[in-house]
């Protein structure tokens, strides 16, 4: 899998944008981008994943450029709650059993302040 | 509610001794996982099943094992032979264990050994 070079921390006020970038200029045509997040102590949160187009959903956005060599994550409106480490990774499509295994960089930790 | 459960969610054992870490899915998942996080580091696969009754050993497979009697429950018993099994435990699953398949997380056991 590719390696992702991600901010080793970010701080945003409530109520902005969070805008995580993330850099995976290695990365193949046929792997993924995903993010997830985990706060303190508890278990990895999938937020969003895409290949090559835009995606949104109801948590966040995922914005890649078009040659593919970075993204950013954007969370619309943060709160407090969206307090923790942000895992951008890349995953190559096709591979099961053990090869789909999840590969987590150092992430980047956002701190949301009041 | 469908999701991932785990339990418990702290556990404290002596050294010397096995335990088995729960992990259990409502979400008619066929693959299922294993991992382990360190303070301040990624996640490392230990064991990975994609059907009932197989198994395959994941990157730090030694002094763990694993069994997949029903589709729903993967328990993971750590063992003595284990040699530093302190660690945050994750149980997670995916549809059908292929490459781009999305892996959604337990809320973890944090095992401590005395």
């Amino acid at each position: 899998d590719a390696k992702t070079t991600q901010p080793t921390s970010m701080d945003c006020a409530e109520g902005r944008a969070a805008n995580l970038p993330c850099n995976h200029s290695t990365i193949s045509g046929n792997e993924y981008v995903y993010w997830y997040r985990q706060i303190h102590s508890q278990g990895p949160q999938y937020i969003i994943h895409g290949l090559k187009n835009n995606e949104t959903n109801e948590m966040a956005s995922l914005i890649i450029t078009e040659d593919r060599k970075s993204s950013t994550l954007i969370l619309p409106h943060a709160t407090l709650r969206d307090t923790a480490v942000y895992y951008c990774i890349v995953r190559v499509i096709g591979q099961g059993g053990t090869a789909s295994k999840l590969t987590f960089g150092t992430g980047t930790r956002l701190q949301v302040t009041l | 509610d469908g999701g991932i459960t785990q339990s418990p969610k702290y556990l404290f054992r002596k050294e010397g001794q096995n335990v088995t870490l729960s992990c259990e899915q409502n979400l008619n998942h066929d693959a299922m996982y294993w991992y382990r996080q360190d303070p301040g580091q990624g996640l490392r696969l230990i064991y990975y099943s994609q059907i009932v009754n197989d198994f395959q050993k994941g990157d730090i497979a030694e002094g763990y094992s694993v069994s997949r009697e029903k589709k729903e429950s993967f328990p993971l018993t750590v063992t003595s032979a284990q040699k530093n099994p302190t660690a945050f435990y994750l149980c997670a699953s995916s549809q059908s264990g292929g490459g781009a398949d999305t892996q959604y997380f337990g809320p973890g056991t944090r095992l401590t050994v005395l």
